[in-house]
């Protein structure tokens, strides 16, 4: 039972472009909503989350985008830069449970 | 130390070994956890303890895992008669209370 479904499983965009990743939940009671970045050997590290009492967040160039009808979420990475290279995961989990639920993650290549 | 650390980074067994995994968290992190990642995919979440006390063990695939942190720091995943589909990388994160987690760079699991 995939609680959390991500697409695309890959991206390609070229350096400057917007890498755009999309999630999508099931379980309403969710309330946390986390997108992890994982470079190769290394363990996932937290990027930017948000909580569904708003529509977007900023942090620098990255961007979430959050639906809470659709129950769907996007990550938004602006100006993407060869350093962005890595696999991304999107996760939900709700307040008062530390279980955190992910995505199967997206691999996403700039290139220069 | 500065970050979540994990011993053995590889470890190969041969089908039907036990193997025992460590975590040192982060120095003063309440809350540890541990997960599976399988090669391509997503992290599942095995189990997580608040200080010494084993909260949530829903994730953990078969009596054979068994998971303890006797004195509220140090953790060690314990995998008996291992199994060809035991085969990934195994994570461990802390958090301070209820606050990110912080993951280590994870052992990867071979089973032969």
């Amino acid at each position: 039972q995939q609680q959390v479904k991500q697409s695309p499983q890959s991206l390609i965009v070229q350096k400057g472009g917007i890498s755009i990743i999309n999630c999508a939940y099931e379980n309403t009671a969710f309330d946390y909503f986390p997108w992890y970045q994982q470079f190769p050997g290394k363990g996932p590290a937290l990027l930017i989350a948000i909580r569904p009492d708003v529509s977007e967040k900023k942090e620098g160039r990255f961007t979430i985008s959050f639906n809470k009808s659709a129950k769907q979420f996007s990550l938004h990475i602006m100006d993407s830069q060869p350093g962005d290279s890595a696999t991304y995961f999107c996760a939900a989990s709700m307040v008062g449970y530390q279980k955190v639920t992910f995505g199967t993650g997206t691999k996403l290549q700039v290139i220069p | 130390g500065a970050g979540v650390s994990q011993s053995p980074r590889y470890k190969v067994a041969k089908r039907g070994q036990d193997v025992a995994l460590r975590c040192d968290p982060i120095s003063g992190h309440v809350s540890l956890f541990w997960y599976q990642q399988a090669l391509g995919q997503g992290p599942e979440f095995l189990t997580y303890f608040q200080n010494e006390a084993q909260l949530d063990k829903s994730g953990l695939p078969s009596d054979r895992f068994f998971a303890e942190r006797p004195e509220g720091s140090v953790s060690t995943l314990k995998i008996q008669r291992t199994q060809q589909e035991d085969s990934a990388v195994y994570l461990c994160a802390s958090s301070f209370d209820w606050g990110e987690q912080y993951f280590g760079p994870g052992t990867r699991l071979t089973v032969t």
